[in-house]
């Protein structure tokens, strides 16, 4: 099974709304990131947490980190109609370093005017 | 200018056919992977090659064979295809084999009729 799920599976906001999802992993991880995939694009990295950090911004995306519950959130502040997406966690297991992130089935937000 | 590029974008064949993709990046980065991404937008690693050693080799039939000629390149080659091969395969690369941002090409959606 994947290592990381998201919940919501889908998600429908109007711009300007503010978008939270959140990631669920299983072991223990070195770090965790969030990536975005546009549709019939590649991915594109958007910001890693590590395990020792708790909380971390990078222009309207805020996430979060909760080793203890093993889970994570990412929030887009005002919400705009580019940031329609699939957005996926990934994780890797804090014994592997050989790069193996695992991913999750995403989250598809979709923003309307 | 692409940082990670792939050949061709898109793939229709036959079953039996033997088809490669090829991946290449101008990033300077040690790492390269293949991932396969299904219908239902799980993205699951298959390969990754660092300084073009084989360092992760999942679960993954035989008939799929990357080879990295140099570290700026990562091909795969299946062969005998099935319909379930249909999907989109991902490249990424990332500056080394610890779990670092990856880097993610455009996909190459590949049908098998």
């Amino acid at each position: 099974s994947q290592q990381g799920e998201e919940d919501p599976q889908a998600l429908s906001i109007q711009e300007g709304e503010n978008a939270t999802m959140n990631c669920s992993y299983k072991t223990s991880i070195n770090n965790l990131q969030w990536y975005r995939q546009n549709s019939g694009r590649g991915l594109v990295h958007l910001i890693l947490i590590r395990s020792n950090e708790r909380e971390k911004h990078s222009g309207r995306l805020r996430v979060t980190l909760d080793t203890s519950k093993k889970s994570s959130s990412l929030l887009i502040t005002a919400s705009r109609a580019a940031d329609t997406a699939s957005y996926f966690c990934a994780t890797d297991a804090a014994t592997d370093s050989w790069g193996k992130l695992q991913f999750g089935a995403g989250t598809q937000v979709v923003v309307t005017p | 200018d692409t940082a990670v590029s792939q050949t061709p974008k898109y793939l229709v064949t036959q079953m039996g056919n033997d088809k490669s993709i090829k991946c290449e990046q101008n990033l300077g980065h040690d790492t390269m992977y293949w991932y396969k991404q299904d219908s239902k937008k799980f993205l699951k690693i298959m390969f990754s090659y660092n300084n073009k050693e084989l360092i992760i080799n999942e679960t993954v039939p035989n008939r799929f064979s990357p080879k990295s000629p140099d570290k700026a390149h990562l091909n795969l080659h299946i062969n005998s295809l099935e319909l379930g091969d249909s999907a989109v395969y991902f490249c990424a690369s990332s500056p080394n084999r610890g779990t670092d941002t990856q880097y993610f090409g455009p996909g190459t959606r590949l049908t098998v009729l």
